[in-house]
């Protein structure tokens, strides 16, 4: 089946240093992949919607100059923490549409947990 | 957007016992799927079931597109199988988890 990789899945950063977090399609070619947030014991919101070779679209509510998306490639999406803060701890998980026929829909990474001290 | 409701919000079962998850979501929709998220927050894919009844194992989905509701059942319940389960339905481009019920399975 379709498989995600993202990475890394753990990171400890400090305020006010930038992160990213990349998320792979390994063995198919995802044109939108999506990036979500999950705080402590809330379900996954979604952030924003990465299309390949295009600006993302970003939910309502998420600041696009601190949470950069980009899409360079049809099986590499990035998502940088700019100027992190501790407010910005959370777990993020990126997911993209299976190749054609993927039975399972959409595949997630494993997803990353960020912590800025 | 699209509402997504899971109940119950949290469930605890001793060992062996069976349970019935569901997830209510407010418009139609053109997939959803059930994961697991294990204690080290992964996303494991259960069912893609936009529609129909769909057994793995002990594991079964059942989802009725016209009435808006969607049935996890689990039987012979392992410590394993704790963790949060969400459902999440896509209505095109957006993809909207649900609340996620928390399960407990005591030995």
């Amino acid at each position: 089946g379709a498989v995600v990789s993202q990475h890394p899945s753990r990171v400890i950063c400090k305020s006010g240093t930038s992160v990213k977090i990349e998320c792979r399609s390994l063995d198919f070619q995802a044109t939108t992949m999506f990036w979500y947030r999950q705080f402590p014991k809330q379900s996954l919101m979604l952030m924003a919607t990465s299309n390949e070779g295009s600006k993302a679209t970003y939910e309502q509510g998420v600041e696009k100059d601190k949470f950069l998306i980009n899409h360079a490639s049809l099986t590499l999406s990035t998502l940088t923490v700019t100027s992190a803060h501790p407010e910005d701890s959370s777990f993020y998980i990126c997911s993209a549409r299976g190749g054609q026929g993927d039975p399972y829909g959409y595949t997630f990474g494993s997803g990353t947990r960020l912590t800025v001290v | 957007g699209i509402q997504v409701e899971q109940s119950p919000p949290d469930l605890i079962l001793q060992e062996g016992a069976n349970s019935t998850l569901r997830c209510n979501f407010s418009d139609s929709v053109n997939n959803l799927q059930w994961f697991h998220q294990n204690p080290w927050g992964q996303l494991i894919n259960l069912f893609y079931i936009p529609s129909g009844t769909k057994q793995n194992g002990r594991l079964s989905a059942t989802t009725v597109a016209t009435e808006r509701y969607s049935l996890l059942y689990i039987s012979s319940s392992q410590t394993t199988d704790s963790g949060v389960y969400f459902c999440a339905v896509n209505t095109g481009n957006q993809f909207y988890f649900g609340t996620g019920t928390s399960l407990t399975v005591i030995p």
